[in-house]
């Protein structure tokens, strides 16, 4: 059984660039979320869906960062324009109800020149 | 404010020397405490979820506890392979997020 995908696995971009990470959760899951993972400040929620729509998005640290989920199998996390402080692992999980457990991907390590 | 404290940071085992590992919480309303294992360059893998004072879970070498204010996960003669990071995290007020808190990286040595 397939488990949260996550892609890239990596990416290296430059400053100002956009980047764009993909999530495809755990089917038949009803809630997404997002993370961000740093040394200095752990593991910290960025955005939460629940059955597509976004129910808790106060973690997005500013306008540069969005997210969609256009359907229950796909979402993305957008920066545009990037910079070398978004640098961090981004990981995507998704669970079968708001407060149950949780799944997470592999991650996405993003390191922003 | 909901917060999660977790001790200590870092905890090197002989292989067999048993330990423990703590996590404290400040959330009003628990709706669960959640035990993840992190091993390097992989996401958190789901071990153990615990909902009430006195609840406990086992899974191989490992026990979580519960009490009103912190979880200790408990190793029971450790081998290599449980060297990762622990990390614990409860829901927060709202119930729709999880706060993690610092975790615990664990190295055991033969």
């Amino acid at each position: 059984d397939a488990g949260v995908i996550q892609s890239p696995r990596h990416e290296v971009t430059e400053m100002g660039q956009e980047v764009t990470l993909r999530c495809k959760p755990i089917s038949g899951h009803n809630s997404l979320f997002w993370y961000r993972q740093t040394m200095m400040r752990g593991l910290e929620l960025l955005i939460y869906f629940n059955n597509n729509v976004p129910i808790d998005d106060s973690g997005m640290p500013e306008d540069r960062f969005s997210a969609k989920m256009p359907n229950a199998s796909f979402s993305t996390l957008k920066i545009q324009p990037s910079e070398p402080r978004d640098s961090a692992v981004y990981f995507c999980a998704s669970s079968s109800g708001y407060q149950e457990t949780q799944y997470f991907g592999p991650g996405t390590r993003l390191l922003v020149l | 404010e909901d917060q999660v404290t977790q001790s200590p940071e870092a905890l090197r085992l002989q292989e067999g020397e048993s330990s423990s590992l703590n996590c404290s919480y400040t959330v009003s309303g628990l709706r669960g405490l959640f035990w993840y294992r992190q091993d390097p360059g992989k996401g958190p893998e789901f071990l153990f979820t615990l909902y009430s004072a006195g609840e406990e879970k086992e899974k191989e070498r490992l026990k979580a506890t519960l009490t009103k204010k912190e979880s200790f996960l408990h190793i029971t003669a450790p081998k290599p392979e449980d060297s990762a990071t622990y990390l614990c995290a409860v829901h927060n007020q709202a119930g729709t997020a999880l706060i993690f808190g610092k975790g615990t990286t664990l190295s055991v040595s033969s």
